[in-house]
């Protein structure tokens, strides 16, 4: 079974600045997708970006980007010019690329408390 | 994307009594999910509910406890049967995005609290 850790409970950082969470996996499986997605108080999950784990460059959506290493089996989150309304739960997630037989659903790490400074 | 409602928003429910959450989609979709929340926790995947055939259950979880309804492809009921306070969680439903890859939208969630 994958598993997905995040070892990081909380991080803190001054608005405007970067921040960067990290996230490692494991798994057997060559094909596979990595999500990140933010949960503020309003409980609300938001894909933040997303990756092809066959696709070597690195996913980027404005201010977020990714920096993934599958030989490390690595997916980190980069949050670059922080503001007030990235303050949430972040959780790095894990999909097979193989679907059915119960794979399709999300194995989710324990996220990361992002705490944004004023 | 998708547009899911979820009902209810919250509840408090006594113990050994049961709770139906509802979720509808917008959309057509193949599968469902359904994931529980716990207090200060992350998101663990129930179950996946297919159209017209059983729901596939994760280790932890039995259908005898959660229950799942998909009688068409839009909309999909996970029940809580005999309510005790550690089932005390958010319930959350999602759909995959052209089959996950793309991505997943989740409902607003589901509060629990079992008294």
């Amino acid at each position: 079974a994958q598993t997905v850790t995040q070892s990081q409970p909380e991080m803190s950082v001054q608005e405007a600045e970067t921040v960067t969470l990290s996230c490692t996996y494991d798994t057997s499986e060559s094909d596979y997708y990595l999500f990140w997605y933010k949960q503020p108080p309003s409980r609300q999950m938001i894909l933040v970006i997303r990756q092809e784990a066959y696709k070597q460059q690195n996913a980027t959506e404005n201010r977020f980007s990714v920096n993934f290493q599958k030989a490390a089996k690595s997916f980190s989150l980069k949050i670059s010019d922080s503001q007030l309304g990235d303050a949430a739960m972040y959780f790095c997630a894990y999909r097979s690329a193989w679907t059915g037989g119960g794979a399709d659903g999300l194995t989710f790490g324990k996220g990361t408390h992002l705490i944004i400074q004023p | 994307s998708a547009v899911i409602s979820q009902k209810p928003s919250r509840d408090i429910c006594q113990r050994g009594t049961s709770l139906t959450i509802q979720c509808q989609v917008d959309s057509q979709v193949t599968m469902m999910f359904w994931y529980r929340q716990q207090p200060g926790q992350s998101l663990t995947l129930i179950a996946t509910a297919n159209q017209g055939s059983e729901a596939t259950y994760e280790s932890g979880f039995v259908i005898d406890k959660f229950p799942i309804s998909r009688p068409n492809l839009t909309f999909s009921t996970l029940t809580v049967s005999n309510m005790s306070p550690e089932d005390s969680s958010i319930y959350l439903c999602s759909v995959g995005e052209q089959g996950g890859n793309y991505g997943y939208t989740f409902g607003s969630g589901t509060r629990l609290t079992v008294v």
